[in-house]
C-alpha cells in the first residue's frame, strides 16, 4: 500500500543555518509530491510542489529535492528564520488518487 | 490565507452524538476534499466532492458523510461519534480535484469528543 515516512520526527537549527528535512516514500508510482508547513492552530500550508519527471526545483528560500531510485524527498530552506518554526509535511499522490501525508517533522529554530 | 474557511472553530461533543462540520472552498474551486488530523499525525484523506458528488474515499466508515452544495461549499457529518473521532477536520479546496493539483487547507475545525 502506500505510506509516506519521515526519517526524524524533530529537527532544531541555529537561526541562520540551512535546514534539511526529509521524507521517505515507498509507492513508485507516485508522481507528485508536496511539501506543507504546518504552524501551531492552522491549516497546512503550501510550500512547493515538485513532479515525478522532474529532480529539483527551487522556490523562496526552498528547494525540493526528489531521488526517485531511493524513493526520497527533500526540503531544504536556506538561512532559515524564526517564522520557520513550524511541522513539516510531505505529502504524496499516487495511484489511490487522494493525497496521503507522512507524520510530520517539527522544525525548531534556535536564536 | 488561502480563502479557505471552516466553521465552527472547535466543538464538544458526547459519544453518540452527530456533528455537522461546513466548509468554504476558495472563490473558483469547485472540488473540496475532507481529513482527518488526529493529535501528533499527518491529515489522513475522508473523501473529496467535486462537483457535488463523492468523488474518492479514504479508509472511513460509512458514518463519516459529507455533501457538496451548488456553491460548492461542503459539509462533513459523523454520526454515532466515538472518543477516536477526538480530531482536527480539515477541509482543503482545489480547482478540479484532478491529479497534480495543489490543494489549500482551511484552519480546521478541532472536535473534542467526551
Amino acid at each position: 500500500g502506500e505510506s509516506v515516512g519521515l526519517h526524524l520526527p524533530t529537527l532544531s537549527v541555529q537561526e541562520g543555518d540551512n535546514s534539511i528535512i526529509n521524507c521517505a516514500y515507498s509507492n513508485s508510482a507516485s508522481d507528485y509530491f508536496i511539501w506543507y508547513k504546518q504552524e501551531s492552530g492552522k491549516g497546512p500550508q503550501f510550500i512547493i510542489d515538485i513532479r515525478s519527471n522532474m529532480d529539483k526545483r527551487q522556490g523562496q528560500r526552498v528547494t525540493v529535492l526528489l531521488n526517485k531510485t531511493v524513493k526520497h524527498l527533500s526540503l531544504q530552506i536556506a538561512a532559515t528564520q524564526p517564522g520557520d518554526s513550524a511541522v513539516y509535511f510531505c505529502a504524496e499522490w499516487g495511484s489511490a488518487r487522494q493525497l496521503t501525508f507522512g507524520s510530520g517533522t517539527q522544525l525548531t529554530v534556535l536564536p | 490565507e488561502t480563502g479557505v474557511t471552516q466553521s465552527p472553530t472547535h466543538l464538544i461533543k458526547t459519544r453518540g452524538q452527530q456533528v455537522t462540520l461546513r466548509c468554504s472552498s476558495q472563490s473558483g474551486h469547485n472540488t473540496v476534499s475532507w481529513y482527518q488530523q488526529a493529535l501528533g499525525q499527518g491529515p489522513q484523506f475522508i473523501f473529496q466532492y467535486y462537483r457535488e458528488e463523492e468523488n474518492g474515499r479514504g479508509n472511513f466508515p460509512p458514518r463519516f458523510s459529507g455533501l457538496q452544495f451548488p456553491n460548492y461549499s461542503s459539509e462533513l457529518n459523523v454520526n454515532a461519534l466515538e472518543l477516536d473521532d477526538s480530531a482536527l477536520y480539515l477541509c482543503a479546496s482545489s480547482l478540479t480535484g484532478g491529479a497534480q493539483e495543489t490543494q489549500y487547507f482551511g484552519p480546521g475545525t478541532r472536535l473534542l469528543v467526551l
